[in-house]
């Protein structure tokens, strides 16, 4: 177990639909990281959040958005559902971002019919 | 943003020791070397990370050359559960990007 908690395991949803995605760190992490894992890829890198500001943007469309609340965790929403955003998204964290092990989540499974 | 190349797949006998390289010629000379490996579709796994000098833990040893463009992980006596995907990640420089490529596909051989 990480100690990184995300909710929920397993979504389904339609096309065209928003769902939420949600995060909470390790105790004491105040960094938090989300990526994207689509079938047989490797992990995308989304977006960074440090204690409630974002730090660093990858390739994130912006059909999706994502804030960290002060208690540190962590939400990334997904609008206007396409049915290749079906995918595994990972939440890390870390203690301060900046040369550190991450500590993944188990991750949500997103499937969009 | 790829910043890393390791080969595919690899595949090691059980028992044996399963070294995996990774090629980061870009790497700045205060970056990290970070491995991780991924079994199924778990969330990824941290096993060592490096700067300079090798490094060894419980898991696995991590072997830097000494221009820093390359490393090893080292698995010492690999055994069926050590199969996995395994990511070698450096950060993309001046930003708080860590970038993981497609990996390594190790699998190990009874």
């Amino acid at each position: 177990d990480s100690g990184v908690t995300q909710t929920p395991k397993h979504l389904i949803t339609a096309t065209g639909q928003r769902v939420t995605l949600r995060c909470s760190p390790r105790s004491g992490d105040l960094s938090v990281y989300w990526y994207q894992q689509s079938l047989d890829q490797g992990l995308q890198f989304l977006i960074q959040y440090y204690n409630g500001e974002e730090r660093a943007k990858g390739n994130i469309l912006e059909r999706f958005s994502a804030q960290q609340f002060p208690d540190l965790h962590s939400e990334l929403n997904l609008s206007s559902l396409e049915l290749g955003d079906s995918a595994l998204y990972f939440c890390a964290s870390s203690v301060s971002g900046v040369g550190e092990k991450l500590f993944f989540g188990s991750g949500t499974q997103l499937s969009v019919l | 943003d790829a910043k890393t190349t390791q080969p595919p797949s690899m595949d090691c006998a059980e028992g044996r020791a399963a070294n995996l390289p990774c090629n980061h010629s870009t790497i700045s000379g205060n970056e990290y070397v970070y491995w991780y490996r991924q079994i199924h579709s778990q969330g990824p796994q941290y096993i060592i990370h490096g700067l300079k000098n090798n490094e060894t833990n419980e898991m696995a040893s991590l072997i830097i050359t000494e221009d820093r463009k390359s490393s090893t992980l080292i698995l010492p006596h690999a055994t069926l559960r050590d199969t996995a995907v395994y990511y070698c990640i450096v950060r993309v420089s001046g930003t708080y990007k860590y970038i993981f490529g497609t990996g390594t596909r190790l699998k190990v051989l009874a």
